[in-house]
């Protein structure tokens, strides 16, 4: 079946600018995740939802980031006011149920660039 | 912080086992160990996990310790196309966990013809 889908797959803006970087979980799946890899290191998580609700945003960098859901499926992380060091890799992820033993299953990401 | 140790970087012939260690000497009673890989420009790929005892699956094995404070992720006849970087992470199973990954910053390994 089609997996976790990302898009774009590659984002390229300009410092100020606003983002936005979607994310299409597995059908079905509760659960969904957002990291951010920067180069060279795992991933860190930002933001964790249980259905519509954000259950866990701890993850979130500063209040330029912000992530919605809202009828439980696709996501979207928001960016405002990009600055150079926001330029990472962006992983979603989502998982069939909501407690802690579910598999999370990744997306490809999205590079974003901010020049 | 991540809760695990692995090396940066690890070689294995292919046709090989790639036996890939990681130390979690503070893991809890709740705790299990996961890996994940992610072979590069994708997304982190579940392998395998366990608590206390061995697990096979058609990927892996994962050869847990007596103490639970190492395991040992065996790759049994690893590929060209195992080379990736390979993540080891506990994870805390109880309900009120919201089951986020703490990534550290795993181990590569390259397979080599």
């Amino acid at each position: 079946g089609a997996g976790v889908s990302q898009t774009p797959s590659n984002k390229v803006t300009e410092k100020g600018k606003y983002v936005e970087l979607r994310c299409d979980p597995i059908s079905g799946h509760t659960a969904l995740y957002w990291y951010r890899q920067s180069l060279g290191q795992g991933p860190e998580f930002l933001i964790y939802f249980q259905g519509t609700g954000a259950a866990d945003d701890s993850g979130l960098p500063n209040d330029r980031f912000f992530a919605v859901r809202p009828e439980g499926s696709v996501s979207t992380l928001k960016i405002q006011r990009t600055e150079r060091g926001d330029s990472a890799v962006y992983l979603c992820a989502s998982s069939p149920g909501t407690n802690g033993k579910n598999i999370q299953y990744f997306g490809a990401g999205t590079r974003l660039s901010v020049l | 912080d991540a809760k695990t140790t692995q090396p940066p970087s690890m070689d294995c012939a292919e046709g090989r086992a790639a036996n890939l260690p990681c130390n979690h000497s503070t893991i809890s009673g709740n705790e299990y160990v996961y890996w994940y890989r992610q072979i590069h420009s994708q997304g982190p790929q579940y392998i395998i996990h366990g608590l206390k005892n061995n697990e096979t699956n058609e990927m892996a094995s994962l050869i847990i310790t007596e103490d639970r404070k190492s395991s040992t992720l065996i790759l049994p006849h690893a590929t060209l196309r195992d080379t990736a970087v390979y993540y080891c992470i506990v994870r805390d199973h109880g309900s009120s966990n919201t089951g986020k990954l703490i990534f550290g910053q795993g181990t590569t390994l390259q397979v080599k013809p």
